[in-house]
């Protein structure tokens, strides 16, 4: 049973479109998180929450922006998508506190982007 | 700093028999370390995790994890593989008084278990 919900599922898109990646969350999270993930590669932190109106950027946030005006939506936005920017992009949520509560992170599903 | 390594990026073995996937972590303290498993077209799903207590960490789909602070690893196992444990599996690790840091994930190994 999905807490944690990400549109679209998969996303092709052309060269220099402006996108947004959708990921909400019932589960009343205060933290939540963007990975971008090659398929079977590793995770890459783009941003992260700690709550509403705050926003910190990862490893890899550069060529994209997020927002968090309300607890459970965390949008994700490409101002100018590239062919570079094709892969999947992860969203997860926790609970406050170091251990992140009873399951740590919860992941969504994914968005499956590729950029033509 | 906080860091976590998983030094194999591949590991087979047979149905029914028993399978570890290897961590190992390095922060200061006493560490939050946790274990998620990946199948293909879809996110990360929580195993298990470690905060205190019991040095061994039982978790969903009959894996476990041992926490061995003097060799700072956190390896999971399973006493009997199956075919459906084919999956990308993941270590985390965190720092408790590392404020609101994110999870430094491991680059993650590919456990194949053959038939």
């Amino acid at each position: 049973e999905a807490d944690i919900y990400q549109t679209p599922r998969y996303l092709v898109i052309g060269t220099g479109k402006k996108i947004t990646l959708e990921c909400s969350q019932t589960m009343g999270h205060d933290k939540m998180y963007w990975y971008q993930q090659d398929p079977g590669m590793e995770l890459h932190l783009i941003h992260y929450s700690y709550g509403v109106n705050s926003t910190e950027k990862g490893d890899l946030s550069s060529e994209s922006t997020v927002s968090r005006i309300r607890t459970e939506h965390f949008p994700l936005t490409l101002e100018s998508a590239r062919p570079s920017h094709t892969s999947q992009y992860l969203c997860a949520s926790s609970e406050s506190g170091g251990g992140g509560g009873r399951r740590g992170y919860t992941f969504g599903s994914g968005t499956r982007l590729t950029v033509v | 700093a906080q860091s976590v390594a998983q030094p194999e990026d591949q590991v087979n073995v047979a149905e029914g028999n028993p399978l570890t996937v290897k961590c190992t972590y390095s922060v200061s303290g006493n560490p939050y370390l946790f274990w998620y498993v990946q199948y293909p077209n879809r996110g990360l799903q929580f195993l298990l995790k470690y905060i205190t207590g019991d040095n061994l960490v039982k978790g969903s789909y009959g894996f476990e994890a041992e926490f061995n602070k003097s060799q700072t690893s956190f390896h999971l196992k399973k006493p009997s593989a199956l075919v459906s444990d084919s999956a990308l599996y993941f270590c985390a690790v965190r720092a408790p008084d590392s404020g609101n840091t994110p999870l430094v994930f491991g680059k993650g190994t590919r456990l194949s278990v053959i038939a």
